[in-house]
């Protein structure tokens, strides 16, 4: 079975503050992603990783950025942590199948993050 | 640019009802994968069903079955008998076929749809 574990289940941070959230996956996927979840809004992108040292913006990357040093662990950084970041955060990894074919993201427990 | 719609935020059923969740997407991709995933009060999203766009064959599961509909763009997802572990939110998602790997499998993600089964 795919396992994808994150650093924290529940988080709460200050204003102003570095954040880290740590994603681990132990089944070699080259992908990885962070996702963040809102009331409404579904699952939006952040940003991936097709492999170690590798990454591209998601879909709302502003405030965020990303560390692949290990092709098990993608980190998300939150350089100066503001209230609008108070979310659930979401991590991902899938295989690149033969012939660069999309796979199946598994997801990891969430990381509930309060910005006070 | 990719969407997908689930347009009900909301539904409560009792017990052994059925219940379908809706989904259309929008894609201008001719080859592209749709999914539903499941996420109990836990959080954690589990994977359901991957459908490819050549497939429109329908699929069952159990109690849950997939209606593909390539010509109205839906994937629709019924429940049948539902039960109070069911109760969940589940999202409809929609990932074209990366041409290279750099674009990665990103997935575009419904707003989700909440079930509430009561006993």
């Amino acid at each position: 079975d795919v396992k994808v574990t994150q650093s924290s289940r529940y988080l709460v941070k200050r204003t102003g503050e570095k954040v880290f959230l740590e994603c681990v996956q132990d089944m070699d996927h080259e992908n990885m992603f962070w996702y963040r979840q809102d009331p409404g809004l579904g699952l939006r992108l952040i940003y991936f990783s097709y492999d170690v040292k590798m990454k591209e913006k998601g879909d709302i990357p502003e405030g965020y950025s990303v560390s692949r040093e290990k092709k098990e662990r993608f980190s998300l950084i939150l350089e100066s942590a503001s209230t609008n970041q108070t979310s659930m955060y979401l991590c991902a990894s899938s295989l690149v199948g033969a012939h660069e074919v999309t796979d199946t993201q598994y997801f990891g427990p969430g990381t509930r993050l309060t910005v006070l | 640019a990719q969407k997908v719609t689930q347009a009900q935020t909301e539904i409560s059923v009792v017990e052994k009802e059925d219940v379908t969740l809706d989904c259309v997407y929008e894609t201008r991709d001719t080859t592209y994968y749709l999914f539903w995933y499941k996420q109990p009060p836990s959080g954690e999203l589990v994977f359901l069903i991957r459908r490819n766009s050549f497939d429109e064959q329908n699929e069952i599961s159990g109690r849950y079955s997939w209606n593909f509909q390539k010509s109205t763009s839906s994937f629709n997802f019924t429940i049948t008998a539902s039960q109070v572990v069911d109760s969940a939110v589940y999202f409809c998602a929609l990932s074209e076929f990366p041409m290279i790997k750099a674009a990665g499998n990103k997935l575009t993600f419904g707003g989700g749809t909440r079930v509430l089964v009561k006993p």
